[in-house]
């Protein structure tokens, strides 16, 4: 069964550092990838998505994410932290043969001043 | 371009009382999803419509939950009655392109 793991459900940064959200999946067939945000009692946003071609992705806000097959992960990077970037993310992962959306758990980013 | 809008957006319930959310999708967007997101988790598919016709409830609890989407447009989720477990951020969502929906804000159901 398809699934997808986000290693470690808090990540805390300080403000300007670096921001690494981890996201790997299980797929035995090339999959559609996503990154959303979800900021505090508000709906999800989609930040980057990957479908073919270039592995690495520019979403929105200063985020990027890169595919890599070898490791089946799509990690979310941002290379500095604002306080504004406080939320939770989430990784999905879309199959060509449903087109369902699988979810992981989500990483909620804190941001420290 | 509008967003997908929902209302209520916050809803508080007693146990076996019944509950409407109702869904208004982007203009144009064939598809349409209802997500039941607990406190800590990931969003669960519950329903997908393709224009008014049902894609997928395969994880609906059908013996308390329905949802309809008249003309292809509008949609409602309802559940009767209600449990506990039932607490959740319901959400809405549509889709051109079947793989990345638009999200609307929620609504947030506490059931005492």
């Amino acid at each position: 069964a398809q699934s997808v793991t986000q290693l470690g459900s808090h990540v805390s940064v300080s403000e300007g550092a670096l921001v690494l959200l981890r996201c790997n999946y299980s797929s035995s067939v090339p999959p559609y990838l996503f990154w959303y945000v979800q900021y505090p009692n508000q709906g999800l946003q989609l930040l980057l998505k990957y479908t073919t071609g270039a592995t690495l992705v520019k979403g929105i806000n200063g985020f990027e994410a890169e595919f890599k097959k070898s490791e089946t992960s799509f990690h979310l990077t941002k290379p500095s932290a604002h306080m504004s970037d406080a939320a939770e993310y989430f990784c999905a992962v879309s199959l060509d043969s449903n087109y369902q959306l699988i979810w992981g758990a989500g990483t909620k980013l804190i941001i420290k001043p | 371009e509008a967003g997908v809008a929902q209302s209520p957006r916050y809803k508080i319930i007693e146990k076996r009382q019944s509950v409407a959310f109702w869904c208004n999708p982007i203009s144009g967007h064939a598809t349409l999803y209802w997500y039941q997101q607990i406190l800590g988790q990931g969003p669960k598919l519950l329903i997908q419509f393709q224009n008014n016709g049902v894609v997928d409830d395969s994880q609906l609890p059908k013996d308390r939950f329905s949802a309809e989407r008249l003309k292809g447009v509008d949609s409602t989720l309802k559940i009767q009655p209600a449990k506990l477990e039932d607490s959740a951020v319901y959400l809405c969502a549509s889709s051109l392109d079947l793989r990345s929906p638009f999200f609307g804000p929620g609504t947030r159901l506490t059931v005492l």
